[in-house]
């Protein structure tokens, strides 16, 4: 069955702390995308990232990073100095196998609180 | 990028009415449409998936008689949450992707916060 596993609830950092989220997926798909998603308090969803299961590439926009291995499946995601307006909840996701990438299983959600 | 439009953002109803919420892909055809359910603090839930000209499919356990959707063109998607009652108050947010669905992102609607009394 597809998982995924956002361990952490909460986290709370100093701006300019680097920050980072981790999540780990369940598939048997071999083809599969993983996003991550940014939720402000407004709720609407921010699209961060997406990559697709043949890509174990590494990401950097920004000051944001992205970390996909394969082996221990995970897809972590990194803040590099953090700033206030980084406080949201953060969502990763995984999409149905190959089927269409709308439908998505979501993580729990990570609450990440930046204190000035 | 792509844009979807939910209406309305926000919606207070007496317990026992119903409620629509729209979804509409404004600069793209989208054949399929997702709906989401979010409880507060809470992460998103598929509740059902949205193929226009047909039937809605829904996910174990979501009541299709009390979450009634309708796709009736390539860019637009209704929920009609029946007889409402305190416990569907909720957060629900629609997704479409362009025609195909494969290696691209999905565009998620703005939300809209839906509260019963």
């Amino acid at each position: 069955a597809q998982k995924v596993t956002q361990a952490q609830t909460e986290i709370s950092v100093v701006e300019k702390e680097d920050v980072t989220l981790d999540c780990v997926y369940e598939t048997r798909d071999t083809t599969y995308y993983l996003f991550w998603y940014k939720q402000p308090p407004s709720g609407e969803l921010v699209f961060l990232i997406r990559r697709n299961s043949f890509d174990e590439q590494n990401e950097i926009s920004g000051r944001y990073s992205w970390n996909f291995q394969k082996s221990t499946s995970s897809f972590n995601f990194t803040i590099t100095a953090s700033q206030v307006v980084d406080s949201a909840v953060y969502f990763c996701a995984l999409t149905y196998g190959s089927s269409n990438t709308g439908k998505l299983i979501f993580g729990q959600g990570t609450t990440l609180q930046v204190k000035p | 990028g792509a844009v979807v439009s939910q209406h309305p953002s926000r919606v207070i109803c007496k317990s026992g009415t119903s409620v629509k919420i729209e979804c509409r892909s404004l600069d793209f055809q989208a054949t399929t449409m997702f709906w989401y359910r979010q409880f507060p603090k809470k992460s998103l839930m598929l509740m059902a998936t949205s193929n226009e000209g047909s039937k809605a499919t829904y996910e174990q356990g979501v009541e299709k008689d009390k979450f009634l959707i309708n796709h009736a063109s390539l860019t637009l998607s209704t929920l009609t949450v029946t007889s409402a009652h305190p416990e569907d108050s909720s957060f629900y947010i629609c997704s479409a992707t362009p025609q195909g669905g494969m290696n691209t992102e999905a565009f998620f609607g703005q939300g809209t916060r839906l509260t019963v009394v």
